[in-house]
């Protein structure tokens, strides 16, 4: 038990549509980082958020955005949805420098 | 760039050592990590080691590295079929302004009975 919990576990979507994510970890865990693992590859970062505000990005397009709240919730946004976004979505949360992972959203387009 | 490798496929006899090899290519990284990932699960940090270690060992995992080489190793001892799952060789670089990690594409484990 990670204490990072994502939703929706699962979700279809068709090309085109916009889609969000959602992920919620532990209090005191400021930094919310959110990676893509596409089929039979390695988890790729695609940005981090430390105190409400971006942190670092990852070679993802702008379609892609993300916020960060006051009560350590975290949103991934992704816009005008490509077949090759299908994948599995990770939040991970960060205290004294280890990453706790959720169990992930799979995102299917078709 | 960065990068990790790793193979992808491994496969052992139950009761018999795993090992499992990574390199990477970033000189500054700062951290070394193996992670679990079983079916349908998000990822478990196994074990990690600082950039200026060469072995760290807990329990039935050891790992080692070569910084010269970059080259980082996981060995599990006694490999049961609860150790099947995908191995991620991860590295970060705490140096930037954020702290993310690199992952290789991942190692399958197979445990031959």
């Amino acid at each position: 038990e990670t204490g990072v919990t994502q939703s929706p576990t699962h979700l279809i979507k068709t090309r085109g549509q916009q889609v969000t994510l959602r992920c919620s970890s532990q209090s005191g865990h400021n930094t919310v980082s959110w990676y893509q693992q596409a089929l039979g590859q390695g988890p790729q970062f695609i940005f981090q958020y430390y105190r409400e505000e971006e942190n670092g990005r990852g070679n993802f397009p702008p379609r892609f955005s993300g916020l960060q709240f006051p009560n350590y919730s975290s949103e991934l946004n992704v816009n005008a949805l490509e077949l090759d976004d299908s994948a599995l979505y990770l939040c991970a949360s960060t205290q004294h420098g280890e990453l706790f992972f959720g169990e992930g959203s799979r995102l299917t387009v078709l | 760039g960065e990068d990790v490798e790793q193979s992808l496929f491994l496969s052992v006899r139950e009761g018999d050592s795993s090992v499992i090899n990574c390199t990477y290519t970033d000189s500054s990284s700062t951290y070394l990590y193996w992670y679990k990932q079983e079916p349908g699960a998000g990822l478990q940090l196994l074990t990690y080691i600082f950039s200026n270690m060469d072995m760290k060992q807990d329990q039935r995992l050891t790992v080692l590295l070569n910084k010269k080489d970059k080259h980082l190793s996981l060995r599990i001892a006694d490999t049961q079929t609860g150790d099947s799952a995908i191995y991620f060789c991860a590295e970060s670089n705490t140096s930037g302004r954020d702290d993310k990690i690199i992952f290789g594409k991942g190692t399958r484990l197979h445990i031959l009975p």
